[in-house]
């Protein structure tokens, strides 16, 4: 079955260490997206990526970093630059869209908490 | 810059009540989504709104799209217990207006919903 698989489900950091999350998917999907959730503030997008060895910042971006070198792959590292990285953390992607083609997958996400 | 605000943001209501849920947004959209996320998980597509006047139903839930307002609702008729989690909005646009090919999702902060027996 096509999908996006995040991981770890869970994952510790200690201050000043670097953390990578990984998101892979198989659905062909061209663009992929980084989201941070934090409790009553809703999902805030991280970075994005239209297609390979390219990608955006979106609103969050400060104390990240991110690669797209496969269509496939789209790893998020929390830097220790990030100082409040506690959060849960969804990966999505979408094929690149026409007018008629749309819709965006979700992974089911990593809890990323300091220690 | 884009802004979504849903509210209420928080809904205690009994079981058979009906409610509705808002969402406004500040420029022009291509689709709205609605979304349920139950605790610690991932989210659940509910709806896609593509175009003004456009009405969907599933269950208990009915959305729909006024894009002249600006404006998405999510109606929840009877509600049950099995309604309880979080729904967000999402308003998907192209963020340069480059043709379709820089879409990105914009969220509502979500509203909890609590449906009490």
């Amino acid at each position: 079955d096509g999908g996006i698989t995040q991981s770890p489900k869970y994952l510790f950091r200690k201050e000043g260490q670097n953390v990578t999350l990984s998101c892979e998917q198989n659905l062909n999907h061209d663009a992929m997206y980084w989201y941070r959730q934090d409790p009553g503030q809703g999902l805030r997008l991280i970075y994005y990526s239209q297609i390979v060895n390219d990608f955006q910042k979106g609103d969050i971006a400060e104390g990240y970093s991110v690669s797209r070198e496969k269509k496939e792959s789209f790893p998020l590292t929390v830097t220790s630059a990030q100082k409040n990285p506690t959060a849960f953390y969804l990966c999505a992607s979408s094929i690149r869209r026409s007018s008629n083609v749309y819709g965006y997958t979700f992974g089911s996400g990593t809890r990323l908490t300091v220690v | 810059e884009l802004k979504v605000e849903q509210n209420p943001l928080f809904l205690s209501m009994q079981e058979g009540k009906n409610y509705t849920i808002y969402c406004n947004y500040s420029t022009t959209s291509d689709r709205l989504y609605w979304y349920r996320q139950d605790p610690g998980k991932s989210l659940e597509s509910l709806f896609v709104l593509l175009s003004n006047g456009a009405v969907k139903q599933e269950g208990r839930l009915m959305a729909s799209l006024d894009t002249k307002a600006r404006l998405s609702t999510l109606h929840i008729t009877a509600a049950v217990h099995d309604l309880s989690a979080t729904y967000f909005c999402a308003v998907d646009t192209d963020r340069f207006n480059s043709g379709g090919s820089n879409y990105k999702l914009t969220f509502g902060k979500g509203t909890l919903l609590t449906v009490n027996p």
